[in-house]
């Protein structure tokens, strides 16, 4: 089945060390995002690529940064992780097409832990 | 910018009933409602969508109704069942392709 995977599904590091979580698809779709949720709370849009450009939410931190290498594949990195960056990290997927108007296919997250 | 408010925050039902949970939006250029289920440990999943060219959808017990001009949607869910269990999410598409997600209805179904 056609899916987003999101690698490792758990991932703790230590406070301040660089981190990066991966997300994959098979769908073929030319939009992929980045979305953080922390507990009992809505997730909450970091950054999307459309196709290689890359867009950044007004209010996302410095510290997070993402790279889309090809179509299937994205990476958000977190340079220096601190305690309020714990939360899940979701990936999702959109497309054919692209736009705001498509239902988003999401990954299961990445819980990330800070020590 | 947009505000997107969701009712209600907790809800439970005994099972076989229904459930309604409220959207409220206040773009209004936003033409595609969808709703989302998440599951404990999961990522939200699309469960049923409508655009802003239609005021119904049903989809066997779930259905999404949409009323432009009061800038609201809302999710019913009939026949309530355990698994219907977990966390609901809005997400109203602004013109502004800003992707803003209610702050979720957690649906509790009591046997």
């Amino acid at each position: 089945d056609a899916m987003v995977i999101q690698n490792p599904r758990y991932q703790v590091t230590q406070f301040g060390k660089p981190v990066t979580l991966s997300c994959s698809q098979t769908l073929n779709h030319n939009v992929m995002y980045w979305y953080q949720q922390k507990s009992s709370q809505a997730p909450k849009l970091l950054f999307h690529y459309y196709d290689k450009d890359f867009n950044n939410e007004a209010d996302t931190p410095d510290n997070f940064q993402s790279r889309r290498p090809n179509t299937s594949f994205c990476f958000l990195d977190i340079r220096s992780p601190g305690l309020g960056d714990a939360a899940m990290y979701l990936c999702a997927t959109s497309g054919p097409g692209g736009g705001t108007n498509q239902p988003q296919h999401f990954g299961d997250g990445t819980r990330l832990s800070i020590l | 910018g947009e505000n997107v408010e969701q009712h209600p925050s907790t809800l439970s039902v005994q099972e076989g009933d229904s459930a309604v949970i409220k959207c409220t939006y206040s773009d209004s250029a936003s033409n595609y409602f969808p709703w989302y289920k998440q599951e404990l440990g999961k990522g939200p999943q699309l469960i049923i969508d409508i655009r802003s060219n239609v005021g119904e959808k049903k989809d066997q017990r779930i259905a999404v109704t949409l009323n432009k001009t009061a800038k609201h949607f809302s999710l019913h869910i009939t026949e309530t069942q355990p698994e219907d269990s977990a966390v609901y999410f809005c997400a109203p598409y602004s013109s502004a392709s800003k992707i803003i997600f209610g702050s979720g209805t957690r649906l509790s179904i009591r046997p």
